[in-house]
């Protein structure tokens, strides 16, 4: 089973922040969060990771709460392009070791970037 | 990063029939992972193939119906055997590169049953 629970769909305003909510109440202290979107017709793709602390990249920020029992993505800047569902799953990471988690995937969040 | 290429993109078939999905990676992995997307539904993985063991099966899912080859460290191949329409989905293989830490998907194998 996920042990991620995220809302089932959301809309946002093209050129706003788009803000997607994660628990994770039940994470462990080695376990990372990750995200992961899938645009329609296509693949899952990777976008962002952290374990404890805010993470940025060119494509998002993840925000994990001091007892990182939740998270948020942060889209920025929105654009008609993001639209997709957003997954966020919780795993034991291989960074530094030889044993990870499966990548196992919840029901998602199907973000709607409105014009 | 990790370039993965699937053959066929889709494909209709007859009830009662196999397909044979590829799935080609541009450079070595140790496991490669088989997923199914019903219809509307989210990711499920079917099992994960070792290169010169068995692989393994997912709660669910059993090697009769869903063969898995893994020749070498690049290529890994899902058989979808004696098929029926409920097995209309989309197949998807993915990587990690490093292992445990960034997984990359190809772009699935839509399949549907008639």
């Amino acid at each position: 089973d996920a042990k991620t629970t995220q809302p089932t769909s959301m809309d946002c305003a093209e050129g706003r922040a788009a803000n997607l909510p994660c628990n994770h109440s039940t994470i462990s202290g080695n376990e990372y969060v990750y995200w992961y979107r899938q645009i329609h017709s296509q693949g899952p793709q990777y976008i962002i990771h952290g374990l404890k602390n805010n993470e940025t990249n060119e494509m998002a920020s993840l925000i994990i709460t001091e007892d990182r029992k939740s998270s948020t993505l942060i889209l920025p800047h929105a654009t008609l392009r993001d639209t997709a569902v957003y997954y966020c799953i919780v795993r034991v990471a291989g960074f530094g070791g030889t044993s990870y988690d499966k990548v196992i995937f919840g029901p998602g969040t199907s973000l709607s970037v409105i014009p | 990063s990790a370039v993965i290429s699937q053959k066929p993109s889709r494909d209709i078939c007859q009830r009662g029939t196999s397909l044979t999905i590829q799935c080609q990676v541009d450079s070595q992995v140790t496991m490669m992972f088989w997923y199914r997307q019903q219809p509307g539904q989210s990711l499920t993985l079917i099992a994960t193939a070792n290169q010169g063991s068995e692989a393994t099966y997912e709660s669910g899912f059993v090697i009769d119906k869903f063969p898995i080859s893994r020749p070498n460290l690049t290529f890994s191949t899902l058989t979808v055997s004696n098929m029926s329409p409920e097995d209309s989905s989309i197949y998807l293989c993915s990587v990690e590169r490093p292992p445990g830490t960034e997984a990359f998907f190809g772009q699935g194998t839509r399949l549907t049953v008639v």
